[in-house]
This record gives structure tokens, C-alpha cells and sequence, in this order.
């Protein structure tokens, strides 16, 4: 079975701090990978997806991800957070195009103070 | 509405009572999925529909849980008998087309078995 790790439970940063989250996945067969992120009172929304192609993947508010298969990670990276950035994030992984059907992490709590 | 749609969000249930949860998908998406979130932990895939067919329930974790679609667009998800281990939140996606590249939450309904 497939599953994946994030290491930080919680991270605590300054605005303007860059940012890095850790992701890596136990399965090594082709993989989609997904970041999603859940501001405070709200629902799951994703953040970057990874299914082919260029493995420096980019997706909304500034966040970009990177895909290294010799490695199972795909840490995602903000250069400059804000306040606003504040949430848990989920790193998340499937074997096929189904997005629906994805084994996630346990998510990590970033707080940024402003 | 726009989003995914679950209700109630709120359930506190006795143990051994049932509990029903309803999931209103987007408009028009075909695919459906159902996620346990235990506290500290990441989304765990419960079941899946492709309109009304359940193609896959693998994530159940017994038979005291059971999910329908009948008419391919609302979902419930009941669960028999609850006991303490069910508190979680329950968590809906749907995605627009069978190739599934994109799931869409709704805000789950957190369920407290007392």
C-alpha cells in the first residue's frame, strides 16, 4: 500500500519567510501528486497538481512544487509567505488519473506571523 | 450552489444509533467520492461513484458503513450502529468528467459519537 509522509506537523514563520514543505511517497510506480491547502472554516482546495511533463510545477497564490522521482518527494515552496497563507496543508498521491482516489498526508499546520 | 454541499455539518449521535450524510456534488459532476478524516489526521478514501454506480468501496471500513447515489447527483453515506472509533469528519469530493484530474471538497460534516 502506498503512503505518504510529511514531516512537519507545524510550521511557524515570519512574513516574508520562504517556505518549504516536505512531501515524500512510498510507491514507486508512475504517480500523480497533489497539494491542497484548508484555510480556517474551510473546505479542501487544491493548490498544484503533477501528473507529466516539467516536474517544477507551478499553482495559485505563488506556490510551486517539485518532483523528484529519484527522491519520492515533491516538497512544495513559496519563496515569501504572507499572512494569508496561514492553513494546513495536504500533500496527496495517486496511481492513476484519478484525483478522486488519492492516499494523503497528515497534513502540516503553518502559521505565519505577520 | 457552487461548491460541494454537505449536511449536516454538525452530528453527535449516541452510540449504537444510525446516522445518515447527505453530499450534494456540483451540478453535473459525474464522479463522487467519500473521505474519513479522523482528528490529526489526512483525508482517508472511503468510497467512489461514477454516477450512480459504485465502482469502488474499498475504504470502508466495515460492513456498519454504506454509501448510495441512486440518481447519480446526491449522495449518502450511512453509517449503522455508531460506535466511539466513527467520530471524524466525512468529507465529499466530486469531480466534473470521468477522467477525474480534479476533486472538489465539500466542508464535511464532523460527526461526534458520544
Amino acid at each position: 500500500a502506498q503512503s505518504v509522509s510529511q514531516h512537519n506537523h507545524h510550521v511557524i514563520l515570519s512574513e516574508a519567510a520562504s517556505l518549504e514543505l516536505g512531501c515524500n511517497y512510498s510507491y514507486g510506480g508512475t504517480v500523480n501528486l497533489f497539494w491542497y491547502v484548508q484555510y480556517p472554516g474551510q473546505h479542501l482546495q487544491l493548490l498544484l497538481k503533477y501528473f507529466s511533463g516539467d516536474p517544477l510545477v507551478k499553482g495559485i497564490k505563488g506556490f510551486e512544487a517539485e518532483f523528484i522521482k529519484s527522491k519520492f518527494s515533491f516538497n512544495l515552496r513559496k519563496p515569501s509567505v504572507q499572512w494569508s497563507d496561514t492553513a494546513e496543508y495536504f500533500c496527496a498521491v495517486n496511481r492513476g488519473t484519478n484525483a478522486g482516489k488519492s492516499t494523503f498526508g497528515d497534513g502540516t499546520t503553518l502559521t505565519v506571523k505577520p | 450552489g457552487a461548491g460541494v454541499s454537505q449536511s449536516p455539518r454538525y452530528k453527535v449521535a449516541k452510540r449504537g444509533q444510525d446516522v445518515a450524510l447527505r453530499c450534494d456534488p456540483i451540478s453535473g459532476h459525474v464522479s463522487l467520492f467519500w473521505y474519513q478524516q479522523a482528528l490529526g489526521q489526512g483525508p482517508e478514501f472511503l468510497t467512489y461513484f461514477q454516477n450512480e454506480a459504485q465502482l469502488d468501496k474499498s475504504g470502508l471500513p466495515s460492513d456498519r458503513f454504506f454509501a448510495e447515489r441512486p440518481e447519480g447527483s446526491v449522495s449518502t453515506l450511512k453509517i449503522q450502529r455508531t460506535q466511539q472509533e466513527d467520530s471524524a469528519v466525512y468529507l465529499c469530493a466530486s469531480s466534473p468528467d470521468l477522467s477525474n484530474t480534479e476533486a472538489f471538497f465539500g466542508q464535511g460534516t464532523r460527526l461526534t459519537v458520544v
